[in-house]
């Protein structure tokens, strides 16, 4: 069965330094992965996707993330954070011919000025 | 823009009681997902919908169901309603081609006393 694990439940991280939330799958079979973004009191969004292709993917407000087939994970990176980021994020993976998404626990991004 | 709109923000219900959910997307989305979010269990899926009159059993459908008699609308019900059924419940829809992405309502915080 797939699963997806967030070991980090909580990311305190001062403003300008970089941050990884990591993310971690298991799955037999081909995987596309997401992070998602809830920011308070809303619903989530979707912040980046790996398909195929480029290992490295980039989304919005300038995340990015690398897919490592080999070690299984997924981890979400920025190299300078704003307060603005102060947010849960969460992990996803779908396997290829289904619709079902599996998420992670989340990590919580606090970012401290 | 893209919407889905999920009727309550805040639900206050009494244990016992029957409790209908609603979710509204414009989107002319094909599927529809219902996911209850608690802390440090991220999301779980409850149910999923992938036409009209179709449904699947997610990872904890025990205490719920659903009802999908019109395209935009995903509606879940909780029979009877139950303390431990006090969470945030998070509904999303989606549509091939781009599976992919799923598109989330703002959530209700469901009380259940």
């Amino acid at each position: 069965a797939q699963s997806v694990t967030q070991l980090d439940s909580q990311v305190p991280v001062f403003e300008e330094a970089p941050v990884e939330l990591r993310c971690n799958y298991s799955s037999s079979v081909s995987v596309y992965l997401f992070w998602y973004v809830q920011y308070p009191n809303q619903g989530l969004q979707l912040l980046l996707k790996y398909l195929s292709g480029s290992t490295l993917v980039k989304g919005i407000n300038g995340f990015e993330a690398e897919f490592n087939k080999s070690q299984t994970s997924f981890h979400l990176r920025k190299p300078s954070v704003h307060i603005s980021d102060t947010a849960e994020y969460f992990c996803a993976v779908r396997t290829s011919g289904t619709y079902k998404y599996i998420f992670g626990t989340g990590t919580r991004l606090k970012v401290l000025a | 823009d893209v919407k889905v709109t999920q009727s309550s923000r805040y639900l206050v219900k009494r244990t016992g009681e029957k409790v209908f959910l609603e979710c509204v997307q414009d989107m002319d989305h094909e599927n529809m997902f219902w996911y209850r979010q608690d802390p440090g269990l991220g999301l779980r899926l409850i149910y999923f919908s992938y036409d009209v009159k179709m449904k699947e059993k997610g990872d904890i459908p025990e205490g719920y169901s659903v009802s999908r008699e019109k395209k935009e609308r995903f509606s879940l019900i909780l029979e009877s309603a139950s303390t431990n059924q006090t969470s945030m419940y998070l509904c999303a829809s989606s549509s091939p081609p781009r599976p992919e992405k799923l598109f989330f309502g703002s959530g209700t915080q469901l009380s259940v006393l």
